[in-house]
This record gives C-alpha cells, sequence and structure tokens, in this order.
C-alpha cells in the first residue's frame, strides 16, 4: 500500500546551521510533496510544497528537492533559527481521485541558541 | 480570512459513549478531509468529501466511525461506541479543489480522549 518513509525522527542543530530532512514514498503515480511544519498543540501548516514536474522549489530559506527515480524527496533549511524549532511532516499525494495526503512519521527539530 | 475552524477543541468521554466532531471549513472550499493523528505520529487519512458527497471513505477504522456533510460546508464526524483506542486530535482540513491538487489546510484539531 501507499507509504511514505522519513528520517531522522529528531535533529538537534545549532542555531545558523543547516537541517536536512529526508522522505521516501512507495507509490510511483504520486506527484505531489507538501512540508507542513506543526508547532507543540498547534496546527499543520503548509511550509513548501513540489510538484512532480519540478526537481527543485525555493523559498527563503527553506527548499525541497524531488527525485522521481528514487522516489525520494528531502526538505533543506539553511540558517537555522529557534523559531524553526517544530516537527516537520512530509507528505505525498496521487493524482485524481481524493487527493487524499499520506504523510511521514515527523522529525522533531530543535535548533539550539 | 477565517481559516478551518473545528469544535470543541478537547472532548472528554466514557468508553462506550457517543461523540461528534464539527469542522467549518474555508469559505468557498468544496473538498474536506478528516485526519486522525495519534501522538508522536503524522496525521493518518479517514475521508474525504467533495461538496455532500463522501468521495473516498476508505481510511475509516470501521463501521463505528461515520462523517456527513449534508449541505456542502459543515461537516460532522460521529463515532460511536466509543473505545479507548479512539483518544486522538482529529484534524479537518479544506482545500479549493480548483482540478488539480491543491494546498490542504488544517484546522486546529479536536483532541478526544476516552477514559
Amino acid at each position: 500500500g501507499e507509504n511514505v518513509e522519513q528520517h531522522p525522527s529528531t535533529l538537534s542543530v545549532q542555531e545558523g546551521d543547516s537541517a536536512v530532512i529526508k522522505c521516501t514514498y512507495s507509490d510511483s503515480a504520486s506527484n505531489y510533496f507538501p512540508w507542513y511544519k506543526q508547532e507543540l498543540g498547534k496546527r499543520p501548516q503548509l511550509i513548501i510544497d513540489i510538484r512532480s514536474n519540478v526537481g527543485e522549489k525555493k523559498d527563503q530559506r527553506i527548499a525541497v528537492t524531488l527525485n522521481k527515480t528514487a522516489k525520494h524527496f528531502s526538505l533543506h533549511i539553511t540558517e537555522t533559527q529557534p523559531e524553526d524549532s517544530a516537527v516537520y511532516f512530509c507528505a505525498a499525494s496521487r493524482p485524481l481521485g481524493s487527493d487524499k495526503l499520506i504523510f511521514g512519521t515527523g522529525t522533531r527539530l530543535q535548533v539550539f541558541p | 480570512g477565517a481559516g478551518v475552524s473545528q469544535t470543541p477543541s478537547n472532548k472528554v468521554t466514557e468508553k462506550g459513549k457517543y461523540v461528534e466532531l464539527r469542522c467549518d471549513p474555508i469559505s468557498g472550499h468544496t473538498a474536506l478531509y478528516w485526519y486522525r493523528q495519534s501522538l508522536g505520529q503524522g496525521p493518518e487519512f479517514l475521508i474525504y468529501f467533495q461538496g455532500t458527497g463522501a468521495a473516498d471513505d476508505s481510511g475509516l477504522p470501521n463501521d463505528r466511525f461515520f462523517a456527513v456533510r449534508p449541505e456542502g460546508s459543515v461537516s460532522t464526524l460521529k463515532i460511536q461506541r466509543t473505545e479507548r483506542g479512539d483518544s486522538a486530535v482529529y484534524l479537518c482540513a479544506s482545500s479549493l479543489r480548483s482540478g488539480r491538487t491543491d494546498t490542504q489546510y488544517f484546522g486546529p484539531g479536536t483532541r478526544l480522549t476516552v477514559l
């Protein structure tokens, strides 16, 4: 069935360093890959997404790369700040049908000042 | 504008009771999703509505779970004969559904605790 694996489960970095989170997906028909940030007790919020016709997308300090052949995608955060500390979820969705999101298990990012 | 809202924010109930959880999507969003998030896990898909109809209910765990969206806006997730294993945060999301995969905007969730 559909599955998204996410690594690492926890990630600690020093303020100013970069952070990378990786995901792999099983459904080769998936074509939409969003990343959500969830702070403790809050709702998931979209921070960036990528579609399968694009290999890389960047938005200020955040970038996402997609390798469709290998079925994996990654989130890159540069110049991390303490306010980046949160749980990050990757997800995948296939075209047509319900567009339901299949989520990874999350990465808890801690940025130390 | 107003985002997705959910009520109640917290619900504590006893095993065997019936509960209803409400979701108000963003105005104009035709697609509505329910997800369930257990502690330390990612959201897990339950059901999807396009307009008034449940277009995909493949994620509902069993027949104790049911959801409706009678007028194509507000949705209610209903759980009968609750069990302790139903304890989780129930998230609702909506999207514009403009013909391609659209951003899903999440509500704050309802934390359900079954004692």
